[in-house]
């Protein structure tokens, strides 16, 4: 069946260090991919997605590109801050009007 | 400002007391959804609406209920709540499904003792 995989964490880094947390996926065909995070005791947001393959998902600070030969879609971004702090969830929708399906999260700890 | 409001935030109630959590979104969605995340076992889906009087089960619907009788509201029910259902309940709502990417509302913390 469809699933998400990506590391559990934690995670943890000093400021203005380089992120990169990694997904990878099971699924037949494009589905589209996804980047939320969940800010302590917040609902989830929806961080970028993309929704074919070589599409770069960007929110100007964070980016994940969609990797159909590795099935992967790996969150980065260039220099953390403690704001960062949160729990990351890769997942992915096989259609439109499907549901999403989430990863296990990775929680992320930043250190000022 | 766009959103999906849930309430209560945080409710302790007995076992086999009926409880509704409301949930409702002002960005006319056709979709709307209920998950509960729990420690180990992440986000699971526990029913859906595409639409208007349209739900349907998700992957964990024993032991609730929803309804759909208008686009903007979409509760869901206990009728006799179980400590195995205390976990954090979000709602979230797009404008199809989940491809287009959810709004989730802030949760509701529910303790079955």
């Amino acid at each position: 069946g469809n699933s998400v995989t990506q590391m559990e964490g934690p995670v943890t880094l000093s400021e203005e260090a380089f992120l990169t947390i990694n997904c990878t996926y099971t699924a037949t065909g494009y589905p589209s991919l996804f980047w939320y995070v969940q800010y302590p005791g917040e609902g989830l947001q929806l961080l970028l997605k993309a929704t074919k393959a070589d599409d770069k998902g960007s929110n100007k600070v964070f980016e994940a590109t969609y990797r159909k030969e590795t099935t992967s879609f790996h969150l980065e971004k260039g220099s953390v801050q403690a704001s960062d702090s949160a729990v990351y969830f890769c997942a992915l929708s096989k259609t439109s009007y499907d549901k999403v399906i989430f990863g296990p999260g990775t929680s992320l700890s930043v250190i000022p | 400002e766009a959103q999906v409001t849930q309430n209560p935030r945080y409710l302790i109630t007995v076992t086999g007391k009926k409880l509704t959590v409301t949930c409702s979104q002002n960005m006319n969605h056709e979709y709307m959804s209920w998950y509960r995340q729990d420690p180990g076992l992440g986000l699971r889906q526990i029913y859906y609406s595409m639409n208007v009087e349209v739900t349907d089960k998700g992957d964990v619907p024993e032991g609730y209920k929803v309804s759909r009788k208008e686009k903007r509201n979409f509760p869901l029910i206990l009728e006799s709540p179980s400590p195995n259902q205390t976990s954090l309940y979000f709602c979230a709502s797009s404008r199809t499904g989940g491809g287009g990417g959810y709004t989730f509302g802030s949760g509701t913390r529910l303790t079955v003792v």
